[in-house]
């Protein structure tokens, strides 16, 4: 497809498992993002790659969080030893240039539904 | 993340009606962006704002960079059922490539 893509669209766990969440960015989109999005509230920043590297992971709340994206493109978010508060939307989006106008825009997937029963 | 305070929280409005809502924030952003979600999905792009004092319109959506740069506002003019969702303003500070979000403003219309 043309957008980007990200799987499951629902996960369902028990507390104490290990998660990942998988994201396909919009071919050609150098910069990849991940966002978290609880309830009733606007996505939160969570780590940003430029190519294969983390630009910035300013955003990951603690070390159970860890993401990759080994070739440049697909990413895959990681979370271990989940707990309740864990759950919410994980949202990945991409763009073409970062920073530059026009061309910078966040494309978003249709996220990924994490329940940490 | 950046602080943004976003009003109304959420708006019941007559279809036909013009709607306005706003985003406040305490730093200088380089760049204003609104975004809406229906349920289920993920956000999508309305408008994008780069230059401060910037007035933009995207059919029945006009947004405008506030001058301090500090703030934005979205207005939906002649509103119809397709405008209900949850509306995101979003920025973006200089030298930066992520975005903070406000908490959203859920626009529900009345046929």
């Amino acid at each position: 497809g043309a957008g980007v893509s990200q799987t499951p669209s629902n996960k369902v766990t028990e507390k104490g498992k290990y998660v990942e969440l998988r994201c396909d960015p919009i071919s050609g989109h150098t910069a990849l993002y991940w966002y978290r999005q609880s309830l009733g509230q606007g996505p939160e920043f969570l780590i940003y790659f430029q190519g294969t590297g983390a630009a910035d992971d300013s955003g990951l709340p603690n070390d159970r969080f860890f993401a990759v994206r080994p070739e440049g493109s697909v990413s895959t978010l990681k979370i271990q030893r989940t707990e309740r508060g864990d759950s919410a939307v994980y949202l990945c989006a991409s763009s073409l240039n970062p920073g530059h106008a026009n061309t910078g825009e966040l494309f978003f997937g249709e996220g990924s539904r994490l329940t940490v029963l | 993340g950046q602080q943004l305070n976003q009003s109304p929280q959420s708006m019941f409005i007559q279809e036909g009606e013009d709607v306005s809502m706003n985003c406040t924030s305490s730093s200088i952003f380089n760049t204003w962006l609104w975004y809406k979600q229906d349920p289920g999905e993920g956000p999508v792009l309305l408008i994008a704002l780069y230059k401060a004092g910037e007035l933009t319109s995207n059919g029945r959506l006009t947004a405008q960079f506030g001058i301090t740069r500090k703030d934005s506002f979205l207005n939906i003019s002649a509103s119809i059922p397709s405008d209900v969702g949850i509306y995101f303003c979003a920025g973006q500070l200089a030298n930066d490539y992520k975005l903070s979000f406000g908490a959203g403003t859920t626009v529900t219309v009345r046929a």
